[in-house]
């Protein structure tokens, strides 16, 4: 079982808003570190989507926007969009295990 | 701009050694606010970080693979490579290098393009 634990697949509608969360432990969320988010789409390396929980690197669309609190983070997608259809990847860093960590991933469906 | 470019044998016998490099062009190498990286995906699976190397060449590897793994730097060729021995099938999958971001530890700006290893 993955430390970070993600929903395996969310979907909605275009122009709703889904939220992918991600839960962790005292370990990683809990101990400070923090909540970042890749896309990946098929066949293609991730992209870095947000990172320190809640920043969005140049050319991110700000209909995505991430938090943290406590031992989970979110990732939140407003104005869904048919290109948001991807897998969603969370990532901290685990100090029980001293490395980092991916969630299992996410597969987002827009319908 | 930056880009990473990464090869390395493809198709492996168990038991054999894993090689990757990666050739990082445009930005700066040696900068102490970027590290490298390296992250895998078995077929049909999620993402795992391998290990990582600084520009003091210091290193951090997935304890589960600490054992099997060293990642090195070449400063004069701007590249870092992978080398994973005793490779089994469950090493298969696709093979990404990336930059990290020291002053955002976690945040992997730049990727390759990915190098897919097979173990059969």
């Amino acid at each position: 079982h993955s430390v970070l634990t993600q929903p395996p697949s969310v979907s909605g509608a275009p122009g709703q808003r889904v939220t992918i969360s991600c839960t962790g432990r005292n370990s990683n969320f809990g101990t400070g570190y923090e909540a970042h988010w890749y896309q990946q789409f098929p066949g293609t390396a991730p992209k870095l989507l947000i990172y320190g929980n809640t920043n969005r690197p140049s050319g991110v669309p700000d209909r995505f926007s991430g938090s943290k609190s406590g031992t989970s983070a979110s990732l939140v997608i407003t104005g869904l969009q048919a290109e948001d259809e991807a897998d969603y990847y969370c990532l901290s860093y685990d100090g029980s295990l001293s490395g980092w960590v991916f969630g299992g991933g996410t597969k987002l469906t827009v319908l | 701009q930056v880009q990473l470019q990464q090869w390395g044998a493809g198709l492996l016998k168990p038991s054999e050694t894993l090689s990757l490099t990666c050739a990082v062009s445009g930005g700066s190498f040696t900068d102490s606010d970027f590290y490298w990286s390296w992250i895998r995906q078995p077929p049909g699976k999620g993402l795992e970080w391998i290990g990582e190397i600084n520009h003091n060449e210091d290193t951090n590897y997935n304890p589960s693979l600490k054992s099997r793994i060293t990642v090195s730097l070449d400063t004069s060729k701007r590249q870092f490579s992978l080398r994973l021995t005793s490779v089994t099938a469950e090493d298969s999958g696709v093979y990404y290098c990336a930059r990290g971001l020291a002053t955002n530890l976690g945040a992997f700006d730049n990727w390759g393009q990915g190098a897919q290893v097979t173990v059969s």
